[in-house]
């Protein structure tokens, strides 16, 4: 199974600034259609995940344009800029190139 | 307006079965596969099975092979899970997801205990 490594687990953050999120992937996730099916999902407490990103770098729609995605290959980054309250959550990449799908272990992004 | 209204969760016993329920609307419920994520108690995600818009396909985590049933009715816009045999490891709460990931259900609890 493709194993997703997220760093770091924990991320306390300044309100106002920035946060980063690595995600690396054991298998190269370039699927047979040539994109990378990496997804990021945020996690409020108490509720279900959301998309934020799909396919490594398209924000969803209703997504503030403080998040974006990058990366190809095996290694993508969530970056999060100016920091907000709202913004309090784990985070989760996911990848659907292979089968079984699988999970980062996600990262808990809170404020310090 | 996207929903997938979940419902099933319950307490059951090491060993019983339980049947998970995923009612969608607001979309054209055929064209997407549909997938079930369990999230055990302050842990997180797991990918549980996938299904094929017509069913011809149907994909299980191994932890579940042979024990969980997914199946749909696209009449009904519904997708179900049966759990058999469960164990105290299948404990957690469960989603459904639509292909894409765009909408998730409110998610449903199962607890596994005697």
């Amino acid at each position: 199974d493709v194993v997703l490594t997220q760093s770091p687990l924990s991320l306390p953050v300044t309100l106002g600034q920035s946060a980063s999120i690595s995600c690396r992937s054991s298998h190269n996730l370039v699927h047979s259609d040539g994109d990378s099916h990496l997804w990021w999902l945020q996690q409020r407490p108490g509720q279900s995940p959301r998309r934020l990103i799909y396919k490594v770098s398209n924000r969803d729609s209703g997504v503030p344009d403080r998040f974006s995605g990058s990366g190809s290959g095996t290694e993508f980054t969530l970056k999060i800029t100016r920091v907000e309250a709202e913004d309090v959550a784990v985070y989760y990449c996911m990848q659907s190139t292979h089968w079984p799908f699988t999970f980062g272990p996600g990262t808990k992004v809170d404020i310090k | 307006e996207v929903q997938l209204v979940q419902s099933g969760g319950a307490l059951v016993q090491p060993g019983g079965s339980l049947r998970l329920s995923c009612a969608a609307s607001g979309f054209t419920f055929s064209d997407y596969w549909m997938y079930w994520v369990r999230q055990s108690p302050g842990m997180g995600l797991v990918w549980v099975s996938q299904i094929k818009t017509d069913g011809s396909v149907i994909n299980y985590a191994d932890s579940v092979k042979g024990r969980f049933t997914t199946s749909r009715d696209n009449a009904k816009n519904t997708v179900y899970l049966q759990m058999n045999n469960l164990r105290g490891e299948d404990a957690g709460i469960y989603y459904c997801t639509r292909g894409g990931l765009d909408f998730w259900g409110q998610g449903t609890l199962v607890t596994v205990s005697s």
